[in-house]
């Protein structure tokens, strides 16, 4: 089934460490983007990127990074990891703008 | 910066009823709005969408009215079944934009 896949789906990592959240999509969406999703707050956008090569701030885009080296791929990045990123990530895709975002199924991530 | 809201933070209904969930937004430049749908454990699942240039979009059981007087949003779902119990938000964006703005959500229980 088309779609987005997020990995891991959850992880619990010591503060300081480095983490990757991998994203993948096959539906040839151009634009992927990171959300986070805590209670009482919604879903943030933490950063986003609009075509292959290119990459954008978000609303919380402190303490992450992201590349898009192509399509398909959209890594999220915790340098150092903080408890305040405890939190459910939520990758997703659209077309283009002004289309439909379609997300994964998140991954849950707890900094101790 | 403008954000999205909801009237109501819990709905319950009996099934077979049929359900509106309200969205109030803030931003009069927003052309474009999504319905989103999230079951525990998921992501946000999309319904429906509807362009500034409409005021109802149907859809399977689910219809989108938009009052832009008003800025005000609502879906309302036919018949509601107990696989209808979520969370539902809105997020709304200007048309050019890849950045969606959410809602908190409102949670939907459906009651047999």
């Amino acid at each position: 089934i088309a779609g987005i896949t997020q990995a891991p789906t959850s992880q619990i990592l010591a503060a300081g460490r480095r983490m990757t959240l991998r994203c993948t999509q096959d539906m040839r969406h151009n634009a992927m983007y990171w959300y986070r999703q805590d209670l009482g707050l919604g879903l943030r956008l933490i950063h986003y990127s609009n075509t292959a090569g290119t990459t954008g701030k978000g609303e919380v885009p402190d303490g992450y990074s992201v590349s898009r080296a192509n399509t398909d791929d959209f890594p999220l990045t915790l340098a150092s990891a903080v408890p305040s990123q405890t939190s459910v990530y939520f990758c997703a895709s659209s077309e283009s703008e002004g289309q439909p975002q379609h997300f994964g199924d998140g991954t849950r991530l707890s900094i101790l | 910066g403008e954000s999205v809201g909801l009237h109501l933070p819990t709905l319950s209904v009996q099934e077979g009823d049929n359900s509106i969930i309200n969205c109030a937004y803030s931003n009069s430049a927003s052309d474009y709005f999504i319905w989103y749908k999230q079951e525990s454990g998921k992501g946000p699942q999309f319904i429906i969408d509807i362009r500034s240039n409409m005021d109802k979009r149907q859809g399977q059981r689910v219809t989108v009215l938009l009052n832009k007087t008003v800025k005000h949003l609502s879906l309302q779902i036919a018949a509601t079944q107990p696989g209808d119990s979520a969370v539902y938000f809105c997020a709304e964006t200007k048309g050019s934009n890849y950045k969606l703005t959410f809602g908190k959500g409102t949670l939907l229980t459906v009651n047999p």
